[in-house]
């Protein structure tokens, strides 16, 4: 099992709907998650953190946590054709800064 | 300011050559990372610096990757000899001490083994 899982998609939503993007994680003793976007060719950029269950918003972005299910999703509502990138969903163990897992990433397509 | 710069961006080296990567990390922060990712699959861990010292370095596949972090300041990932598996972007991550876990990844390093 892999430790963090993601659909790789690839995902279509159609401009301004709401995209969700999910994942799951397999360490229990998770502590932080975060998803970042990557464009084709580009390096990961971070976009939403959060480190409690429940939901986190920034703007367009909702993060959601659910620890006991082992968890997380972002909701991207009023969908941009900007939108279109990989989300990778990423987890770490400790509180402190050591290494951080990543997903495989989904693949998000928002058609105009 | 200067996010994580990487060198050189795309690199074609055949089998059993050397290559060395480098990586110039935001200037003040002690956390620099490795990651690789091969075509397909998930991005991977390699190691970790703290400073100049290997904090954790469970992720390196094997004795043909050397990576250092002299001073403190910028890294170097060498590969040598290079294997064909081991084409993929190679990046490079920094934080700072207490930065509440956040990275920030340079543009990567495009290693192709021919």
């Amino acid at each position: 099992q892999k430790e963090v899982e993601q659909n790789s998609g690839p995902l279509s939503v159609p401009e301004g709907a709401i995209a969700s993007l999910n994942c799951t994680y397999s360490d229990r003793v998770s502590q932080s998650f975060f998803w970042y976007r990557q464009y084709s060719g580009k390096s990961p950029e971070l976009i939403m953190s959060i480190y409690s269950n429940g939901d986190k918003e920034d703007g367009r972005f909702t993060a959601q946590l659910n620890k006991a299910s082992q968890y997380v999703s972002l909701l991207i509502r009023d969908s941009q054709p900007s939108d279109s990138a990989t989300y990778l969903c990423a987890v770490n163990r400790a509180s402190s800064a050591s290494k951080i897992i990543f997903g495989s990433g989904t693949r998000l397509s928002i058609r105009p | 300011e200067a996010g994580v710069t990487q060198f050189p961006s795309h690199s074609v080296i055949e089998k059993g050559q050397t290559v060395t990567l480098r990586c110039d990390p935001i200037s003040g922060h002690d956390n620099l990372y490795w990651y690789r990712r091969v075509m397909g699959k998930e991005i991977k861990f390699l190691l970790h610096f703290v400073k100049e010292s290997k904090q954790d370095e469970s992720g390196m596949p094997n004795n043909r990757f050397l990576a250092e972090r002299t001073g403190g300041t910028y890294s170097t990932l060498k590969v040598q000899p290079a294997e064909l598996e081991d084409s993929g972007v190679y990046f490079c991550a920094s934080s700072q001490a207490d930065s509440g876990n956040t990275i920030y990844f340079g543009e990567g390093s495009w290693l192709t083994v021919v």
